[in-house]
């Protein structure tokens, strides 16, 4: 039973191109989840997609930063012309959905991205 | 969600049981209280939660006081493989924070031989 899967584990990017980061759900989880944990920082919260929708994107960048999860297929997170201060460890998480209670999230390895 | 107090820090002895509190004194009525751990730069790897009653299963206890105001989570055999960032999180369900998680700065369990 798969758990969750992220690629690429490591990413490198120069300052300026994008960086698209896959993740994959255990299988019939309908709920995915992105949090971005800078170098010696907390993990923060940056959007909560269901399949084709995105229900709370609270916490992504206002600008170069996007979300999809698509009816078929991985979620992507796509960063657009990188800066130096994306680099960070992202993490995916999913969740088969809330049924009356709790709804807990299991992670990914992470993506480590670089930007040179 | 209701914030949450960890100490910063903690020991324990291989083989000895290690007992990580954590303060939720603003808990609504609707929110669980929720363990992860991260293991040096790893994905955060999901513990126990509960919602009133003391939970239990492979990897821990957790024991919620009768107030709801504090927890304990409790590995019951520590092994060198237990050193890690150890999360309390109390999230809301069923609201606008519906899947939220908000990870504070956590304890840090070194277990040591």
């Amino acid at each position: 039973n798969a758990g969750v899967m992220q690629n690429p584990r490591h990413l490198v990017r120069r300052r300026g191109q994008e960086a698209r980061l896959r993740c994959s759900p255990v299988k019939g989880h309908s709920h995915v989840y992105w949090y971005r944990q800078l170098p010696e920082e907390g993990l923060k919260f940056m959007v909560y997609l269901q399949k084709e929708n995105i229900i709370d994107e609270s916490g992504m960048p206002k600008e170069r930063f996007s979300a999809e999860f698509p009816k078929e297929g991985p979620s992507i997170l796509r960063i657009q012309q990188v800066v130096r201060g994306d680099s960070a460890a992202y993490f995916c998480a999913s969740s088969p959905g809330g049924i009356r209670g709790s709804d807990t999230q299991y992670f990914g390895p992470g993506t480590r991205l670089t930007v040179l | 969600d209701a914030k949450t107090t960890q100490p910063p820090s903690m020991d324990c002895a291989e083989g000895r049981a290690a007992n990580l509190p954590c303060n939720h004194s603003t808990i609504s009525g609707n929110e669980y209280v929720y363990w992860y751990r991260q293991i040096h730069s790893q994905g955060p790897q999901y513990i126990i939660h509960g919602l009133k009653n003391n939970e239990t299963n492979e990897m821990a206890s957790l024991i919620i006081t009768e107030d709801r105001k504090s927890s304990t989570l409790i590995l019951p055999h520590a092994t060198l493989r237990d050193t890690a960032v150890y999360y309390c999180i109390v999230t809301r369900i069923l609201t606008d924070s519906w899947g939220k998680l908000q990870f504070g700065a956590g304890t840090q369990v070194v277990v040591t031989p």
